[in-house]
């Protein structure tokens, strides 16, 4: 089955513990993007990446650490999470085709709690 | 400040009644994205939009990009509670094809 896979689906952590998602696509799907979601603003671009050892800054990269050493997964790392960072996480993955248009498929997102 | 302007927030409606729900910006995009999430789930994909003035429909649900490309509509025709769910539209920009950015979401609840 296609999918993207996301762990763990919850976490409870405490301030500047570093902390690893783990994002995983069996796909073999050229781009993947990281989001937070957050009521009210609606999901937000952490950071993408176009292909392996290729990752750019999204819109909110400010805490966020990634890394794609190969292509099927793209790890979102914390490396000293803050409460503001208390958000709903998702990995996603697509594989680009006519100009700006790519169906992305979603992981079935990452609660995070930090305290 | 949102890229992406969604109208409106929240939406409650009859079962069989029609809905409307607006994306709006002052950018101009590439393509549009409509994706409807359901509660503890990833969003999923509904539909793409590229060419200014296009219209996609998919069963009852119809999409529609602004001939500026700066606007998107979803328009459901006699909604069902199946339909209920949160919209939200994706812009790519013109600048970036890699980066997509998203509307704040419009929650759609239909009453049975």
């Amino acid at each position: 089955e296609a999918q993207v896979t996301q762990n763990p689906r919850y976490l409870i952590t405490v301030t500047g513990k570093k902390l690893t998602v783990t994002c995983s696509q069996n796909m073999n799907h050229e781009y993947m993007s990281w989001y937070r979601q957050d009521p009210g603003l609606g999901l937000r671009q952490i950071y993408y990446s176009m292909n392996v050892e290729v990752t750019d800054k999204g819109d909110v990269p400010e805490g966020y650490k990634v890394s794609r050493k190969e292509k099927r997964n793209f790890p979102l790392i914390l490396e000293s999470p803050s409460p503001n960072q208390t958000s709903l996480y998702f990995c996603a993955s697509s594989m680009p085709r006519q100009r700006g248009a790519y169906e992305q498929y979603f992981g079935p997102g990452t609660r995070l709690t930090v305290t | 400040t949102q890229l992406l302007e969604q109208s409106p927030q929240f939406l409650s409606i009859q079962e069989g009644e029609n809905l409307t729900v607006y994306c709006n910006s002052s950018s101009v995009f590439s393509s549009l994205q409509w994706y409807r999430q359901e509660p503890g789930e990833g969003p999923v994909l509904l539909v793409t939009v590229v060419t200014g003035g296009e219209v996609k429909k998919l069963k009852r649900l119809t999409f529609q990009f602004g001939d500026a490309r700066k606007d998107s509509s979803l328009h459901i025709t006699a909604a069902q509670p199946g339909d209920t769910g949160l919209y939200l539209c994706a812009g790519v920009a013109r600048s970036n094809d890699y980066k997509l950015s998203f509307g704040a979401g419009t929650t759609v609840t239909v009453r049975a």
